[in-house]
């Protein structure tokens, strides 16, 4: 089955500053990748996602970029914000099977220091 | 818009003790779906419903049974709870059940078996 790390588990940058997370996955037949925030205590939010299709995607200050030949897509944040700490998860799926069955990345703890 | 709602929102347990959590969705999605949350291992699909009279089984269903009740409903029960089964538990909902559809989550339940 999939397989998908994410890197690094913690991150700390100052506002306004950029942050990017990175996640590999293992399927070649992947092509579906979005990206989650979660709050404190909240579920998680779909932030932004891309397919394979296309290379990068942007939503403001939220950019993805995805690189099918080395099977890695990262996420880039521009801008930090204090309301941008959060914790981040990637995830990526593919059409084998049935149902949209999400492998998600272990989570990225994102703090943006005053 | 209540999008996913999740009841209840904190359940402590006892060894032994059966449970169901719910999940309703207002989204008029038809795909549905339960993960795990626990700490350093992302979430994890226990059993998803691709559509209304469908349930699947997901990476880690065991001690798990799910209702599909109909479109707007999900039920997650555990029979016998056992300490490994605490966790943050939360359902999911999507428009359709092709692998890239968006998913929308709830808040989660915080279950504590003791």
């Amino acid at each position: 089955g999939e397989n998908v790390e994410q890197h690094p588990s913690t991150l700390s940058v100052q506002e306004g500053d950029s942050a990017v997370i990175k996640c590999t996955y293992s399927d070649s037949a992947s092509n579906y990748f979005p990206w989650y925030k979660q709050e404190l205590g909240k579920g998680p939010q779909l932030i932004i996602d891309i397919r394979s299709n296309v290379g990068e995607k942007k939503d403001q200050r939220i950019a993805v970029t995805l690189n099918k030949t080395a099977k890695h897509f990262s996420l880039h944040i521009t801008e930090t914000q204090p309301e941008d700490s959060a914790v981040y998860f990637c995830a990526a799926s593919n059409p084998g099977g049935g149902g949209n069955k999400l492998t998600f990345g272990t989570g990225t703890q994102l703090k943006v220091e005053l | 818009n209540a999008g996913v709602t999740q009841t209840p929102k904190f359940q402590v347990l006892k060894t032994g003790q059966s449970m169901t959590l719910q999940c309703a969705q207002d989204m008029n999605h038809n795909s549905m779906y339960w993960y795990r949350q626990d700490p350093g291992m992302g979430l994890r699909l226990i059993y998803y419903s691709a559509s209304e009279g469908t349930t699947d089984k997901g990476e880690v269903p065991n001690g798990y049974n799910v209702s599909r009740l109909n479109k707007r409903e999900f039920s997650l029960r555990l029979e016998s709870a056992a300490p490994s089964q605490t966790s943050v538990y939360f359902c999911a909902s999507s428009e359709a059940g092709g692998h890239d559809q968006p998913q929308h989550f709830g808040d989660g339940t915080r279950l504590s078996i003791l």
